[in-house]
């Protein structure tokens, strides 16, 4: 079945040390997104890439970082200097929005992060 | 950016039609209305879009005003699986692939 991977499911951490979580898909989408949720909060957009070697900051881009070398892969790092790091990690992905129709965005099941 | 004001929570009863009010005064006219819901501890998923007529797939029906300024997503028959949070967001295109701002939306309790 096509999807979207994340794992593992729940992380924890020490403080100070960098984190990566994963995110693989095998839908064929160009496009991949990563979110953060903090408990009875809305999702919050961190990176997004449009094209495989590119990605752009969302609206809480500062503390993490990313990198896109295919296209089904995108990894996030959360790193010390992210002063809030604990929270749900979702990541998703949609065809290009060049792309004809309407594409939707697919999540992941997410990571829960939690540093302790 | 418009935005949108959803109730905090809802309750319904199984089986009967549910109506899930969005508020988006702001909202200009090029923009569009999407749905996603989020069942407890998983990913968002899309639900439907429109821009200004109703429209209707297998999951719900979308209702757009006609000042466009409020929209209902309608659950027909609501199961047990439809209790969720569920979030109306706007957006500039119809691509739906682009940043979409989530709110706190509203949390669907149904009533067994």
């Amino acid at each position: 079945d096509g999807g979207i991977t994340q794992s593992p499911k729940y992380l924890f951490r020490k403080e100070g040390q960098n984190v990566t979580l994963s995110c693989e898909q095998n839908l064929n989408h160009d496009a991949m997104y990563w979110y953060r949720q903090d408990p009875g909060q809305g999702l919050r957009l961190i990176y997004y890439s449009q094209i495989v070697n590119d990605f752009q900051k969302g609206d809480i881009a500062e503390g993490y970082s990313v990198s896109r070398e295919k296209k089904e892969s995108f990894p996030l790092t959360v790193t010390s200097a992210q002063k809030n790091p604990t929270a749900f990690y979702l990541c998703a992905s949609s065809k290009r929005q060049l792309a004809g129709g309407y594409n939707e965005q697919f999540f992941g099941p997410g990571t829960r992060l939690t540093v302790l | 950016d418009a935005k949108t004001t959803q109730p905090n929570s809802m309750e319904s009863n199984e089986e009967e039609p549910v109506h899930l009010p969005c508020n988006h005064s702001t909202i200009s006219g090029t923009d569009y209305i999407h749905w996603y819901r989020q069942l407890p501890s998983q990913g968002p998923e899309y639900v439907i879009h429109g821009l200004t007529s109703n429209v209707n797939n297998r999951m719900a029906s979308l209702a757009i005003a006609e000042d466009r300024k409020s929209s209902t997503l309608i659950l027909h028959r609501a199961t047990l699986r439809d209790a969720a949070v569920y979030y109306c967001i706007l957006t500039r295109s119809n691509f739906g692939n682009e940043k979409l701002t989530f709110g706190t939306g509203t949390r669907l309790t149904i009533i067994p």
